[in-house]
């Protein structure tokens, strides 16, 4: 089946460790994208990729890193720097210069 | 700054009428819209876009209108069905640039 993939589902960390969510999409999308949902609110933008190997920050990206090393993949790591991680992290791709995203099932973040 | 917003968290209507959802932006740049419905621990899924060349844009039961000069777009949804009780997402973009934005959500139910 062709789709965006996130894994694992729930995740739980103890504060101040690095931790990486996986996103891997089958779909051949060239754009990638990151987003961080809290509790009534919206999607808030952390990362962007257009391209293999280049990568923009979105409205959040302190306390972020991410790679595009693979087209097919764009993990996001959430480091020991962000101030609040626990939220629900939703991963996406489209084809290039369009924004019609299919989106993961999501992965939520517990750090405690 | 939160360039897209959705100033309505909640809309409940009866079924066979009609759901209206608003959105305001506020960048000029965006000339990209989209829609995008969500359920509880899930990915938002992607229901119907306009371009700004364009004011309407109609896809079955949902038509999207844009008002350029006011910065706003309505989701009209005719006849609402309960199965349309969800939380649905307002998101803008820039042609050929995936930095898309989110608006922080309208929560619909649609009452039997």
């Amino acid at each position: 089946d062709g789709g965006i993939t996130q894994s694992p589902k729930y995740l739980f960390r103890k504060e101040g460790q690095n931790v990486t969510l996986s996103c891997e999409q089958n779909l051949n999308h060239d754009a990638m994208y990151w987003y961080r949902q809290d509790p009534g609110q919206g999607l808030r933008l952390i990362y962007y990729s257009q391209i293999v190997n280049d990568f923009q920050k979105g409205d959040i990206a302190e306390g972020y890193s991410v790679s595009r090393e693979k087209k097919e993949s764009f993990p996001l790591t959430v480091t020991s720097a962000q101030k609040n991680p626990t939220a629900f992290y939703l991963c996406a791709s489209s084809m290039k210069g369009r924004t019609e995203a299919f989106f993961g099932q999501g992965t939520r973040l517990t750090v405690v | 700054d939160q360039q897209v917003k959705q100033n309505s968290p909640s809309l409940s209507v009866q079924e066979g009428r009609i759901s209206i959802l608003n959105c305001d932006y506020t960048n000029s740049m965006f000339d990209y819209f989209l829609w995008y419905k969500k359920y509880p621990a899930e990915g938002p899924t992607f229901l119907i876009s306009i371009s700004s060349i364009k004011d309407k844009n109609e896809d079955g039961r949902f038509t999207v209108f844009l008002n350029k000069s006011a910065k706003h777009l309505s989701l009209h949804i005719v006849p609402s069905q309960p199965g349309d009780s969800a939380v649905y997402f307002c998101a803008a973009s820039r042609t050929n640039n995936n930095d898309m934005r989110f608006g922080a959500g309208t929560r619909l139910t649609v009452k039997p």
